[in-house]
């Protein structure tokens, strides 16, 4: 059973758009993370969020913590096609086991 | 920085044969790998928690007698499929943690098809 929901499922845009993908939980994370993850290749983190409110920038990527620790959003500017992949958030619970959202498949298109 | 690999890349077997598939980590020590399947366009669902030693801690679901899992030692954690099926080719994702600093790392993955 997944405990975070990704949303949207899919997303297909232009280069040069912008996006965000959202991430939430009915429970508290002590911290959440963000992977991308390319067809055929293990997921690569992207970045660590622990603290509420708080906001991290890595390049074009803006990811936010949500005040009450519940929810997350990553945010993308002028997308490019090298954005292309699978966007995981993912929490880790007991025993450093992580489990995963649901996923979102981005497809940036020239 | 740290490595994690998997070997194999990919594997196609027959059906009712046995696959096994290796993770090891190449420049730390790892008492704990966790392992992962995903089927296309879908998410990681954690399938077992491997420690070095001891026996491994199956997910709810999970066929503890289909999936073995050894861990021998702390570099190598081992993925065995059972009498494989068609309904278990997946990716499967090693996960390391290192020992010292608790970062931890993906492997590649494996592509298991089974015919």
């Amino acid at each position: 059973t997944q405990l975070l929901e990704q949303s949207p499922q899919f997303l297909s845009i232009q280069e040069g758009e912008n996006l965000t993908v959202y991430c939430n939980s009915s429970s508290v994370f002590s911290s959440l993370q963000w992977y991308r993850q390319e067809p055929g290749e293990g997921p690569v983190l992207l970045v660590t969020v622990v603290t509420g409110g708080e906001v991290k920038k890595l390049k074009r990527l803006t990811f936010q913590f949500g005040d009450a620790r519940k929810d997350s959003s990553l945010h993308i500017t002028a997308a490019q096609p090298g954005d292309t992949g699978l966007y995981l958030c993912a929490k880790e619970t007991s025993g450093s086991r992580l489990t995963f959202g649901e996923g979102t498949q981005l497809t940036v298109n020239p | 920085g740290a490595v994690v690999s998997q070997h194999p890349s990919r594997v196609i077997c027959k059906s009712g044969t046995s696959v096994k598939i290796e993770c090891r980590s190449l420049d730390f020590q790892a008492t704990t790998m966790f392992w992962y399947r995903q089927f296309p366009k879908k998410s990681l669902m954690l399938m077992a928690t491997s420690n070095e030693g001891s026996k491994a801690t199956y997910e709810q679901g999970v066929e503890k007698d289909k999936f073995l899992i050894n861990h021998a030692s702390l570099t190598l954690s081992t993925l065995t499929v059972t009498s494989a099926h068609p309904e278990d080719s997946s990716f499967y994702i090693c996960r390391a943690e290192d020992r010292g600093t608790y970062e931890q790392y993906f492997g590649p993955g494996t592509r298991l098809t089974v015919t």
